[in-house]
C-alpha cells in the first residue's frame, strides 16, 4: 500500500509494562511525526523526525516516552512503565518535507489501552 | 497562531452538496488553510489545502474569501461515507505542528 502503516492496530497492556508502537511512513517521506489522540479530542503533537534526526520532542508528555527512527524510515514509539493515562490512540504521519505547502499524511493509528 | 472556528455539528442530505464553513479571522499572509477529516476509528485524512486561491481536487473544493478571514469546504455530492469529523486547520508557515481543534461533526443522512 502507498499509505502510512502502523502496527499493531490495537494494544492492551497492564500498567507498568513497556510497549512499542511501529510506524512505516510513505516511501520517500523524510519528515515523520507522532501525535497522541485522547478519546473525544483532536490529535496532539508529540515529536518530529527529519530523516533519522529527532529534531523536536517537545510534545512528549514524560521521559517514559521515547521515539526513534534509526535508518530514517521506520519509526518506533516506546512507552516505558505504562500508566493508565497513557491510554490513547497514537498516530503517525509523514510528509515529503516541512514546507507548509506539503501535507502530512496519517496512518490509522494504534489504539493503546492500559489496564 | 491563527485559530479557527467551526460549527460543532452539521447534517447533510445524501447526494446534495455539503458546505462546511470555517472562520480564521486572524490568519496571516503566509499561512495555509488545511482541511482534514477523521472517520470513526481511522486516522485523519488529508482533503485539501490552499493559501489564497480557490482549490479543487477529486475530493472537494476549497473556497477562500478575498480577505482570507474565512473559507468553505465543499463536498459536491455527499455520500454516507462522508460522515466524519472535519477539521479546518491554519498552518503557520514555519511550524510543522498541526493544531486540531474540535472540528465539525458532519452527518450525512439518506
Amino acid at each position: 500500500g502507498a499509505g502510512v502503516s502502523q502496527s499493531p492496530r490495537y494494544k492492551v497492556a497492564k500498567r507498568g509494562q513497556d510497549v512499542a508502537l511501529r510506524c512505516d511512513p510513505i516511501s520517500g517521506h523524510v519528515s515523520l511525526f507522532w501525535y497522541q489522540q485522547a478519546l473525544g479530542q483532536g490529535p496532539e503533537f508529540l515529536t518530529y523526525f527529519q530523516n533519522e534526526a529527532q529534531l523536536d520532542k517537545s510534545g512528549l508528555p514524560s521521559d517514559r516516552f521515547f521515539a526513534e527512527r534509526p535508518e530514517g524510515s521506520v519509526s518506533t514509539l516506546k512507552i516505558q512503565r505504562t500508566q493508565q493515562e497513557d491510554s490513547a490512540v497514537y498516530l503517525c504521519a509523514s510528509s515529503l518535507g516541512l514546507s507548509a505547502n506539503q501535507p502530512q499524511h496519517f496512518g490509522d493509528g494504534t489504539r493503546l489501552s492500559i489496564l | 497562531d491563527a485559530k479557527t472556528t467551526q460549527p460543532p455539528s452539521m447534517d447533510c442530505a445524501e447526494g446534495r452538496a455539503a458546505n462546511l464553513p470555517c472562520n480564521h479571522s486572524t490568519i496571516s499572509g503566509n499561512e495555509y488553510v488545511y482541511w482534514y477529516r477523521q472517520i470513526h476509528s481511522q486516522g485523519p485524512q488529508y482533503i485539501i489545502h490552499g493559501l489564497k486561491n480557490n482549490e479543487t481536487n477529486e475530493m472537494a473544493s476549497l473556497i477562500i474569501t478575498e480577505d482570507r478571514k474565512s473559507s468553505t469546504l465543499i463536498l459536491p455530492h455527499a455520500t454516507l461515507r462522508d460522515t466524519a469529523v472535519y477539521y479546518c486547520i491554519v498552518r503557520v508557515a514555519d511550524d510543522y505542528k498541526l493544531s486540531f481543534g474540535a472540528g465539525t461533526t458532519v452527518t450525512v443522512r439518506a
